[in-house]
């Protein structure tokens, strides 16, 4: 079983959707979540980032975090063909540099 | 300007092989790092360098051999390539003080050894 857990979809939606990306983790040391976008035949880019539990929100980006279920999850709102890509989540423990990935949800939006 | 480039785009080569893939940053980073993706889109570390001094060597075949020339600067040398090293190579880094949560990738290196 992998630390990180996370649906490979894909997950097709339409234009102005509301879209839930979730992951699920089994190790309670990891403190810092993020989320990446990776858009085709291109590097991830961090997106979303954020410690412990609770949310942030980023435009039309809102990224959660129940510690408690060890579960986090990406909402977009108003969801964009543009925002068609695969998203991947990431976390890390405290005091150790090294980032454990989901293997990514890949996301379809239709015009 | 390119942040963070790696060379080449794509490699294409037979098993048993030497090659070799470089990545530079001008971003001014102290941590450099190489991840590998696999066909199912799964990251996964492999080394990361911090101002040239290796501090992440995951569990990875000897054949793999990163170099820090400079603190700008991690090649990743693969030695006898085989088919399972097929994947794409991620050069990415980070800046200064240890919290890498802001990675900055390279577009990567796509390798195929037939």
């Amino acid at each position: 079983q992998k630390e990180v857990e996370q649906d490979p979809g894909p997950l097709s939606v339409p234009e102005g959707a509301i879209v839930s990306l979730n992951c699920t983790y089994s190790n309670s040391a990891f403190q810092y979540f993020m989320w990446y976008r990776q858009y085709s035949r291109k590097g991830p880019e961090l997106l979303m980032y954020t410690y412990s539990s609770g949310n942030k929100e980023d435009g039309r980006f809102t990224a959660q975090v129940d510690k408690s279920s060890k579960y986090i999850s990406l909402f977009i709102r108003d969801s964009q063909p543009s925002d068609s890509a695969t998203y991947l989540c990431a976390m890390r423990i405290s005091g150790f540099q090294k980032l454990v990935f989901g293997t990514g949800t890949r996301l379809l939006v239709s015009p | 300007d390119t942040a963070v480039s790696q060379t080449p785009k794509y490699l294409v080569t037979q098993m048993g092989n030497d090659k070799s893939i470089k990545c530079e940053q001008n971003l001014g980073h102290d941590t450099m790092y190489w991840y590998k993706q696999d066909s199912k889109k799964f990251l996964k570390i492999m080394f990361s360098y911090n101002n040239k001094e290796l501090i992440i060597n995951e569990t990875v075949p000897n054949r793999f051999s990163p170099k820090s020339p400079d603190k700008a600067h991690l090649n990743l040398h693969i030695n006898s390539l085989e088919l399972g090293d097929s994947a794409v190579y991620f050069c990415a880094s980070s800046p200064t003080g240890g919290t890498n949560e802001k990675l900055f990738f390279g577009s990567g290196t796509q390798l195929s050894v037939l």
